[in-house]
């Protein structure tokens, strides 16, 4: 069975330092993951998504994410926070019939 | 505009009424899917349509209603509202499948006093 595991549900960063959200993930095959952004009182809205091509996978807003198969990780980078970047980020991996949320993590930025 | 829009954006009501919650999109997609977002639980899948007149049920259907005439449209309804629906909505649709990635509409904010 496919799971999402966010390994914290908290993140602070001041603004122009570097962001780092992790997620691990189990899956008995080759996955699709995604990570996907909600700013407050909004929907969630694609950050970026991988499919088995490059490992390093670059989405919007700056982020990025790589994908290591050796440690089943996919976690969200990026090497300048802004003020704007203030939400709550979903790690979602694709399951055998559905996608799997994880709990989500919100990243808080100082100024 | 295109996209996925919800209506209402916020919706107070009182336990016992019925309430349907409105989901549009504009991009054709085959997939649309409605979620329920509350504090500690995530967001959890209620409902979904693989295409217009073919719905599933999701984790938790229990109380809520859908169905889907046209491809674009997917109502919820909650036939009597209870307290503990009281939530945010999330409609989505994907183009390819259960699997794949979603987009989502703003939300429905949900009061059941």
């Amino acid at each position: 069975a496919q799971s999402v595991t966010q390994l914290d549900s908290h993140v602070s960063v001041s603004e122009g330092t570097p962001v780092l959200l992790r997620c691990n993930y189990s899956s008995s095959y080759s996955p699709s993951l995604f990570w996907y952004v909600q700013h407050p009182n909004k929907g969630l809205q694609l950050l970026l998504k991988y499919t088995s091509a490059a490992t390093l996978v670059k989405g919007i807003n700056g982020f990025e994410a790589e994908f290591k198969k050796s440690e089943t990780s996919f976690h969200l980078t990026k090497p300048s926070a802004h003020m704007s970047d203030a939400a709550e980020y979903f790690c979602v991996v694709r399951g055998d019939d559905k996608i799997i949320f994880g709990k989500g993590t919100r990243l808080h930025i100082l100024p | 505009d295109a996209g996925i829009t919800q209506s209402p954006r916020y919706k107070i009501t009182e336990t016992g009424r019925q309430v349907t919650l409105m989901c549009h999109q504009t991009w054709s997609h085959s997939y649309m899917f409605w979620y329920r977002q509350d504090l500690g639980h995530g967001l959890r899948l209620i409902y979904y349509s693989a295409a217009a007149d073919i719905t599933d049920k999701g984790e938790v259907p229990d109380g809520y209603v859908v169905s889907r005439s046209k491809t674009e449209n997917f109502p919820l309804t909650l036939e009597s509202a209870t307290r503990s629906q009281t939530s945010v909505y999330f409609c989505a649709s994907s183009e390819h499948g259960r699997h794949n990635e979603q987009f989502f509409g703003p939300g429905t904010r949900l009061t059941v006093l």
